[in-house]
């Protein structure tokens, strides 16, 4: 079945640096993938999306390019602040599904 | 901004006991989704409903869950009787299908549950 693998956490960070965290998945056909970020006691927040092979998410500063080619959908940031620190997820939907596939999360902590 | 509302936000509870959690989707959206997360992972779909009718429910243990969205409106959770092991984040999230057809999701606080 479809599935998404995270990079482990926690991922631990002074204010300033630069940000990845991987993502790959599993499905068959085109799905889209998503990122989303929980914040402490808070629902989910999508943060952004690709539809398709090459399109380029962005949001607040973050990327992520979806790669069909290496299944992948690592997110990006230059230079991360305090306030980033929050609980990322990696998503896809299926084509012509509705439901999400979340990985399992990773923990991210912004130092000052 | 429209907000998916879900409420109580804490719930504890003892094993053995009934539990319902509600669930309020952003207006006009048709499709309600109700996902678990067990701490330090991803949620699961538990149900999907559009409109009043069930789409998917794959994943709901139906011996003790059980989901209703009446009216095809708001949506009630039980589980009944609750087990230790049903502690856990319960989200619940509406779509539409947006102008692009991507059905993005919009997601509620969530309402925390411990069974002791």
């Amino acid at each position: 079945g479809d599935s998404v693998t995270q990079m482990e956490g926690p991922v631990t960070l002074s204010e300033e640096a630069f940000l990845t965290i991987n993502c790959t998945y599993t499905a068959t056909g085109y799905p889209s993938l998503f990122w989303y970020v929980q914040y402490p006691g808070e629902g989910l927040q999508l943060l952004l999306k690709a539809t398709k092979a090459d399109d380029k998410g962005s949001n607040k500063g973050f990327e992520a390019t979806y790669r069909k080619e290496t299944t992948s959908f690592h997110l990006e940031k230059g230079s991360v602040q305090v306030s980033d620190s929050a609980v990322y997820f990696c998503a896809l939907k299926a084509s012509g599904a509705q439901k999400l596939v979340f990985g399992q999360g990773t923990r991210l902590t912004i130092n000052p | 901004e429209a907000e998916v509302a879900q409420s109580p936000r804490y719930k504890i509870t003892e094993k053995s006991q009934a539990v319902a959690f509600w669930c309020d989707p952003i207006s006009g959206h048709a499709t309600l989704y109700w996902y678990r997360q067990i701490l330090g992972q991803g949620p699961e779909l538990l149900v999907q409903f559009q409109d009043e009718s069930v789409v998917d429910d794959s994943q709901l243990p139906k011996d003790r869950f059980s989901a209703e969205r009446l009216k095809g409106v708001d949506s009630t959770l039980k589980i009944q009787p609750a087990e230790l092991g049903d502690s856990a984040m319960y989200l619940c999230a509406s779509s539409s299908p947006g102008t692009s057809g991507t059905y993005e999701q919009y997601f509620g606080p969530g309402t925390r549950l411990t069974v002791t």
